[in-house]
C-alpha cells in the first residue's frame, strides 16, 4: 500500500468551529489531492497541490482552504464548519498527471453537529 | 466539460453470475480511464486503467474492461461473481494536462449467495 496517512480518522465538531485535516505521505509524490465523498455524488475534488506552496481549487472548494509547506504534508482546513461539510474526506497522491493513477488514504469521517 | 456517468447506483448479481458495471464518459479529447473499488470503511484501490494501446484491459481480481471509443464507454466486467466482490465501484477519467481524476457517482455491487 502507498504510504498515506490521514489524521484524524474520525472527528465530530460543532458548527462554526475551524477544523484541520492532515494528510501525510512517504512516497515523495508531487501531486496531492483532497476529495470528499457523499452518497450519490461519488468523489468530488476540493483542492489539489502540484508542489510545495502550489495549490489550486477543485469543483467544491467553497469553505475550504489548503496548505502544503512540505512535500509530504497536505492540510485541509474548514474555516468555519457547517453541517453541509459532514462527509468522508479522502486524501490522494500521484506521481504525475494525466495517465497516472492516484493512490488513496483510508479517509477521515467528519461529522459537523 | 468532461464527465463520467455510471448507470445504476446499485447492481445485484448471484454468486457465479456475470458482473457488468457500466461507465460512459463525455469528452472531445482522448481520455485516460480508470476503475477503482472501495470496500467498506476503506479507501479506494485501483482495479485497472486504460491509457493507450490495447483496448481490452485486464485488472486485479479477475476484472477487465474494454474501451470503446465509438460508444464512449469503459464498462467493467467479471465472468463469475464472488461474494468478496461486494463493494462500491467507481469509474474515473483524466486527460493529458489535467491534474486530477474526475469520478462517477459509483455503483454498489451486491452479490447474493
Amino acid at each position: 500500500d502507498a504510504g498515506i496517512t490521514q489524521s484524524p480518522r474520525h472527528k465530530v465538531t460543532e458548527t462554526g468551529t475551524p477544523v484541520t485535516l492532515r494528510c501525510h505521505q512517504t512516497e515523495n509524490h508531487r501531486y496531492m489531492y483532497w476529495y470528499r465523498q457523499d452518497p450519490g455524488h461519488g468523489l468530488r475534488l476540493i483542492h489539489y497541490s502540484y508542489g510545495v506552496k502550489d495549490t489550486d481549487k477543485g469543483e467544491v472548494s467553497d469553505g475550504y482552504s489548503v496548505s502544503r509547506s512540505k512535500t509530504e504534508d497536505f492540510l485541509l482546513t474548514l474555516e468555519s464548519a457547517t453541517s453541509s461539510q459532514t462527509s468522508v474526506y479522502f486524501c490522494a497522491i500521484s506521481e504525475s498527471q494525466g495517465d497516472t493513477e492516484a493512490f488513496f488514504g483510508q479517509g477521515t469521517r467528519l461529522t459537523v453537529v | 466539460a468532461q464527465s463520467v456517468t455510471q448507470l445504476g447506483s446499485h447492481v445485484s448479481v448471484s454468486e457465479g453470475a456475470l458482473v457488468l458495471l457500466r461507465c460512459n464518459y463525455s469528452s472531445s479529447v482522448p481520455p485516460y480511464l480508470f476503475w477503482y473499488v472501495q470496500y467498506p470503511n476503506q479507501g479506494l484501490q485501483l482495479l485497472l486503467k486504460y491509457t493507450t494501446g490495447a483496448t481490452l484491459v485486464k485488472g486485479i481480481n479477475g476484472f477487465e474492461a474494454e474501451f470503446k471509443k465509438s460508444e464512449t464507454s469503459f464498462h467493467l466486467t467479471k465472468p463469475s461473481a464472488h461474494m468478496s466482490d461486494a463493494a462500491e465501484y467507481f469509474c474515473a477519467v483524466s486527460y493529458t494536462g489535467r491534474r486530477a481524476l474526475t469520478f462517477g457517482s459509483g455503483t454498489r455491487l451486491q452479490v447474493q449467495p
